[in-house]
């Protein structure tokens, strides 16, 4: 099967730029999650699809951040305007949802890297 | 809130040596544990998880690792390193009301020839 794709696998952008990221999961798995990670530091959650519908959206760092999943299919995460503080790699995985126990593991894209300058 | 911990930056192990990468957790209720690799310029791949059962899990590439309920702990093992081992590791938790899955910082795994 397919993996989790990301695109672009790279972005330098300007501070106040626009800047989408997009993420196709793993066909047929219904939780889809954005997570980031700034150098050095841990792996930070983003949100959390389920479906089409936001199931957790607490890591949001602030509403220049817009994540949709429209259909339930691929997602975008959509920075605007970026800031410097935005840089760091941009990780989208997936799962399947709630089979057995609900703890199939999440399967990560290769990321996107995003360096605002 | 959950959380985890990853005490060590950096591993430094001889190959054909054993090796340890150390994680503590902090859950209310049973943990959810899983622990991931990342190699150069890729994503994160699983390599094992517990869920409940056996203390000691084996997973992926000759890994394991130890569930420790009274030291709150999930260390990752290998008998025999292998340079080819060399990665970030990560541990994590999963929240179980929100299904979110909690990281630790990492730690750097270099595996000397």
């Amino acid at each position: 099967e397919a993996g989790v794709t990301q695109f672009p696998s790279h972005s330098v952008i300007e501070k106040g730029q626009t800047v989408t990221l997009r993420c196709d999961p793993i066909s047929g798995h219904d939780n889809l999650y954005w997570y980031r990670r700034v150098m050095g530091k841990e792996i930070k959650f983003l949100l959390h699809f389920v479906k089409e519908s936001k199931q957790d959206e607490s890591g949001m760092p602030n509403n220049r951040f817009l994540a949709e999943r429209t259909g339930g299919t691929y997602s975008t995460l959509k920075v605007q305007p970026a800031e410097l503080e935005d840089s760091g790699v941009y990780f989208c995985a997936s799962s399947q949802f709630r089979t057995g126990t609900g703890n199939s593991p999440l399967h990560f894209g290769n990321g996107t890297r995003l360096t605002v300058t | 809130a959950q959380s985890v911990a990853q005490p060590e930056d950096q591993v430094n192990v001889a190959e054909g040596n054993p090796l340890t990468v150390k994680c503590t957790y902090s859950v209310s209720g049973n943990p959810y544990l899983f622990w991931y690799v990342q190699y150069p310029n890729r994503g994160l791949q699983f390599l094992l998880k517990y869920i409940t059962g056996d203390n000691l899990v084996k997973g992926s590439y000759g890994f394991e690792a130890e569930f420790n309920k009274s030291q709150t702990s999930f260390h990752l093992k290998k008998p025999s390193a292998l340079v080819s081992d060399s990665a970030l590791y990560f541990c994590a938790v999963r929240d179980i009301g929100t299904y979110k899955y909690i990281f630790g910082t990492g730690t750097r795994l270099k595996v000397l020839a």
